[in-house]
This record gives C-alpha cells, sequence and structure tokens, in this order.
C-alpha cells in the first residue's frame, strides 16, 4: 500500500520559511513525479508544484514562483518544499500527492501537514 | 489559468440522482480528456473518483460516473448514499493543473 506522510508544518512569521517533507513507502518512489497541493482554511485546492522523477522538469504555480523550492531525495523516498518569503495567504494545509501518472492526475494524498503564517 | 467554474452547492435525496457540472474553455476542458473529479470529507484528504473523464479507479463504487460535453465535464452520482454527502472538485491536467472550486454535495 503506498503511504504519505507530510510534516514540518507549524506557526511561520510573515517572511519567514519552512521546509515541509514528506515520506513515501510502497511505491517504486524514483518511477513517479510528484506533486505538492493545498488548501487554504475553508477554501478549495490549489496546485502549488510538480517534479520529475528525475528532478530533471520541475513546475511552480505563478502564486508560488520564486519563493517557493521543490525537490527530493530518491535514496531516502523523500518530497520535500522550501517555502520562503511566507505570506498570510499560503496559510494552508500542504498535501503531498502522487498521481496515477504523468503529472497532475493525482492518485494518492497524504494526510496533510498544516502551514500557519501569522504575526 | 482561471480556476474552472462549479456550482457552489447541489442537493439531493437518497436514492436519487444529482449531477454536478464543472465548465472550463477549450484550452481545458474542452480541449482533451484529462478531467478528474475528488471526493473530500470534511478534515480527511482527497480522493480521486473519476479520470479521464469517465474512468473510475478500482475501489470507486460504479455509481459515480463522468461525462464531457463541450467545455463542461460533469459528474454523476446515482442512488444517492449518506456517505456522498462530501465536497467534489473537478481537476483539468493536462500541462497545468486547475481545479474548480469545489461543489458542496448535500443529501438531504
Amino acid at each position: 500500500e503506498v503511504q504519505l506522510v507530510e510534516s514540518g508544518g507549524g506557526l511561520v512569521k510573515p517572511g519567514g520559511s519552512l521546509r515541509l517533507s514528506c515520506a513515501a513507502s510502497g511505491l517504486p518512489f524514483s518511477g513517479y513525479s510528484m506533486n505538492w497541493v493545498r488548501q487554504a482554511p475553508g477554501k478549495g485546492l490549489e496546485w502549488v508544484s510538480s517534479i520529475s522523477g528525475s528532478s530533471s522538469y520541475i513546475y511552480y504555480a505563478d502564486s508560488v514562483k520564486g519563493r517557493f523550492t521543490i525537490s527530493r531525495d530518491n535514496a531516502k523516498n523523500s518530497l520535500y518544499l522550501q517555502m520562503n518569503s511566507l505570506r498570510a495567504e499560503d496559510t494552508a494545509v500542504y498535501y503531498c500527492v502522487k498521481p496515477l501518472r504523468g503529472y497532475g492526475l493525482l492518485d494518492v494524498w497524504g494526510k496533510g501537514t498544516t502551514v500557519t503564517v501569522s504575526s | 489559468q482561471s480556476a474552472l467554474t462549479q456550482p457552489r452547492s447541489v442537493s439531493g435525496s437518497p436514492g436519487q440522482s444529482v449531477t454536478i457540472s464543472c465548465t472550463g474553455t477549450s484550452t481545458d476542458v474542452g480541449g482533451h480528456n484529462f478531467v478528474s473529479w475528488y471526493q473530500q470529507h470534511p478534515g480527511k484528504a482527497p480522493k480521486l473518483m473519476i479520470y479521464d473523464v469517465s474512468q473510475r479507479p478500482s475501489g470507486v463504487p460504479d455509481r459515480f460516473s463522468g461525462s464531457k460535453s463541450g467545455n463542461t465535464a460533469s459528474l454523476t452520482i446515482s442512488g444517492l448514499q449518506a456517505e456522498d454527502e462530501a465536497d467534489y472538485y473537478c481537476c483539468s491536467y493536462a500541462g497545468s493543473v486547475v481545479f474548480g472550486g469545489g461543489t458542496k454535495l448535500t443529501v438531504l
């Protein structure tokens, strides 16, 4: 069974930084691209970023481009999201998501980790 | 890319059928068959219910079906059950990933 477990969320002040991690198990991790998707409180889903299996291809939503960096360590079966220059509007639950195929066909979701940006 | 347009809420009685629409443009929903639907119960992660417009992943009841006409995709739930009450999101995943705003389904 594929499992994705996010960690690293918390309370951070505006302008601060946070690094999210996602530990994957039950799958050939390097064979899949991976995604981060977020959901602000009471709001809908928003795709944040995708990374190919080899890290050769990386994509970001315009809302986070230049502030967030996605990366992965296939030897550790882990996905990361470095978030800098955080804003109040980045407050959300962040989900690590494996695709069924390709990038955006989002198949297996972690339980999410909560990021709160507030002074 | 703009979010896809969904009704904010729909409702139905147990046993009835409901349809949730998802309207995009010719560059997303209307331009390909890469449309998916997700179910999300409160406090839980989303669950993939439909992909490639009308395909059901293993384990999803056949009460859930998807279709598309032009720039509008639809999710139909037949034989409504109490546990179907949830938020539903459509998604276009060709090139960039774009979600609809979500529809709250209430089972009366």
